[in-house]
């Protein structure tokens, strides 16, 4: 079926450090790829979306492009603040069924002063 | 900016008891969902309703959960006879019509459940 692996974490870095989070899936279809962020304390919130092969998301200062050839979509940020501390999930959604949500195992981002 | 909302915040119950957790989906959308996150793990997909009838169902959502749409606004997702397993936080969903090629949902706060 289908599934998302992410990176393992928690990730620390350094405030204005560049982040990447790796993430890559496992598709019969063609889904919308998903980066949702938890805040300590909080629901999901979307972060950004790519529907199709070659899309950007973007939002914040985050990035993510949508790359069929490897399966991926990773997040990108080129310079975190303490404020991005939080939990990152990538999700997948297949549109030809109900559009349920898979997703990652969700990496922990922990950015120091 | 229209959200989704859940009741209670927290619920504390007793190993078999029946436990109601409800949702207030946005007002236009159709397509509701319930996911759970059991403490440090994934976010797991639990059931998906439309049309007041059930689209799609995980193992997870055993003959102990059923939904219901009540009247209209409300959501709930009712866990019949609770075990120690079931503490997890519960997450509604819900989204606009499908029409276009994704689906963007919109996650209410959540529900933290803990089952002593």
């Amino acid at each position: 079926g289908d599934s998302v692996t992410q990176m393992e974490g928690p990730v620390t870095l350094s405030e204005e450090a560049f982040l990447t989070i790796n993430c890559t899936y496992t598709a019969t279809g063609y889904p919308s790829l998903f980066w949702y962020v938890q805040y300590p304390g909080e629901g999901l919130q979307l972060l950004l979306k790519a529907t199709k092969a070659d899309d950007k998301g973007s939002n914040k200062g985050f990035e993510a492009t949508y790359r069929k050839e490897t399966t991926s979509f990773h997040l990108e940020k080129g310079s975190v603040q303490v404020s991005d501390s939080a939990v990152y999930f990538c999700a997948l959604s297949d549109p030809s069924n109900t559009g349920k949500l898979i997703f990652g195992q969700g990496t922990t981002l922990q950015v120091k002063p | 900016e229209p959200e989704v909302t859940q009741t209670p915040s927290h619920q504390v119950t007793q190993m078999g008891q029946e436990v109601i957790l409800r949702c207030v989906p946005i007002s236009n959308h159709l397509y509701f969902y319930w996911y759970r996150q059991i403490l440090g793990q994934k976010v797991e997909f639990l059931v998906s309703f439309y049309n007041n009838e059930i689209s799609e169902k995980s193992e997870i959502f055993d003959d102990q959960f059923s939904v219901e749409r009540p009247d209209g606004s409300n959501f709930t997702l009712k866990i019949r006879s609770t075990k120690l397993e079931d503490s997890a936080m519960y997450f509604c969903a819900s989204s606009v019509p499908f029409g276009d090629s994704y689906n963007e949902q919109f996650f209410g706060p959540g529900t933290r459940l803990t089952v002593l």
